[in-house]
């Protein structure tokens, strides 16, 4: 069956560094999104991404956050300048439908110290 | 405001013992509705979701959910529960006309033997 790939799975990072997760869609899916999860709190949308541009994003997607899809396979979240604030689970998901038939990805687990 | 709500942190239930997961939004019009489940350091699986058309709708792993538009709910259900459906479970709704998901904050089951 096919799924979609977050690399990496954890990653550690100081303060103020960059960092950039990376997520591999299913093949034929168009519509390409980034949620992150705080821990022990809800699922939270960032930004939808359709046709090589952004179609929707979250007031959490601030400018300190930003997306691309740089080659025909990978889709890439880059923070520009970490805050402890955002350590989280980030789950990157695809679609051929729209947010009908989101497919999640196991998730990066990202820890700002 | 458009919300969702799952009213219940925590469920503890014995194995082989039905289960009940309540979720309620709050919409103007129904909007699309899904539930997703989440393993322990795993990602977001779909488990069923709701459009239209028929109300109770079957899910994978033997989960299912009805539709009550006069109580804007779409609950959970399994008859019997196994001990591999302790997990997180989300219920999640995308607002016609928006391309992300909304999520609930979450009901943490524990199975029991």
């Amino acid at each position: 069956e096919p799924e979609v790939t977050q690399t990496p799975s954890h990653q550690v990072t100081q303060m103020g560094q960059e960092v950039i997760l990376r997520c591999v869609p299913i093949s034929n899916h168009l519509y390409f999104y980034w949620y992150r999860q705080i821990l022990g709190q809800k699922v939270e949308f960032l930004v939808s991404f359709y046709n090589n541009e952004i179609s929707e994003k979250s007031e959490i997607f601030d400018d300190q956050f930003s997306v691309e899809r740089p080659d025909g396979s990978n889709f890439t979240l880059k923070i520009r300048s970490t805050k402890l604030e955002d350590s989280a689970m980030y789950f990157c998901a695809s679609s051929d439908v729209g947010t009908l038939g989101a497919f999640f990805g196991q998730g990066t687990r990202l820890t700002v110290v | 405001a458009q919300s969702v709500t799952q009213p219940d942190i925590h469920i503890t239930v014995s194995e082989g013992a039905s289960l009940e997961l309540r979720c309620n939004y709050s919409y103007g019009a129904t909007p699309y509705l899904f539930w997703y489940v989440q393993s322990p350091g795993q990602g977001l699986q779909l488990l069923l979701k709701y459009f239209s058309g028929d109300t109770l709708v079957q899910g994978i792993k033997g989960f299912e959910a009805e539709f009550k538009r006069s109580q804007s709910s779409f609950n959970l259900r399994k008859p019997s529960v196994h001990w591999s459906d302790a997990a997180e479970y989300f219920c999640a709704v995308a607002f016609r006309g928006a391309n992300n998901l909304f999520f609930g904050t979450g009901t943490r089951l524990t199975v029991i033997p």
